[in-house]
């Protein structure tokens, strides 16, 4: 099975600040790498999908890059609305989600 | 609207089964592969299986954790999406979300429902 290790696994920010979520495969995946972002009690929303496309309607601060182990999700310029849990998920064999980043007010 | 709505969550006890459902709207349900996705309390999220679509001959998939226990099937003419849990244990409770794979097979789950939560105890 291929793991994904996000890191941090939590951190607190000011609105304002750049951000960047680290997630780590296990084994290479090229580009299949997707991301997510979950409020507390709702379900998840799609962010960025094959690593580096941003979904139609996400705000532009969001941003995705990397390709085989290791990838990033950058919030330009944070803003009050992103404090969430952020997954990073894999495709490239079936499917697995990192372990979550919380991201808080700091 | 892309809308997708679970039901049939509830307390069961370890050994038992249970049955959910998600009816989808909005969209044409029949072109899409279709998963389920769970969350256990305070807990990340866990890929559970996925059903593909007619083209792909409604062929599925399961995650190790629910392999042999768990059955995910669809009603085109319904446009609802089944997860049948059998030989549940206390590590199954969870909130379970079916989600919509926009991108034809590889899990962009572009749409999720609301959840509902399966609590196995005794």
């Amino acid at each position: 099975d291929i793991q994904l290790t996000q890191s941090p696994s939590s951190l607190s920010a000011s609105v304002g600040d750049r951000v960047t979520i680290t997630c780590r495969a296990s084994q290479s995946i090229g580009g299949y790498l997707n991301w997510y972002q979950q409020k507390p009690g709702k379900a998840p929303k799609l962010l960025i999908y094959a690593a580096s496309s941003l979904r139609s309607g996400v705000p532009s601060r969001f941003s995705g890059s990397g390709s085989g182990t290791d990838f990033t999700l950058t919030i330009s310029s944070l803003q009050p609305e992103d404090f969430a849990t952020f997954y990073c998920q894999q495709s490239y064999t079936l499917s697995t989600f990192g372990g979550g980043t919380k991201v808080e007010i700091k | 609207e892309v809308q997708l709505v679970e039901s049939g969550g509830g307390l069961v006890q370890p050994g038992g089964s249970l049955r959910l459902s998600c009816a989808a709207s909005g969209f044409t349900f029949s072109d899409h592969y279709m998963d389920w996705v769970r969350q256990a309390p305070g807990k990340g999220l866990e890929w559970v299986g996925r059903t593909r679509n007619k083209a792909n001959s409604y062929t599925a998939e399961y995650a190790a954790s629910v392999k042999g226990r768990f059955t995910i099937s669809r009603d085109d003419s319904k446009n609802s999406l089944y997860l049948q849990m059998n030989s549940l244990k206390t590590e199954d409770t969870a909130v379970y979300y079916c989600a919509r794979d926009g991108s034809g097979g590889n899990f962009r789950f572009d749409y999720w429902g609301q959840g509902t939560l399966v609590t196995v105890s005794s």
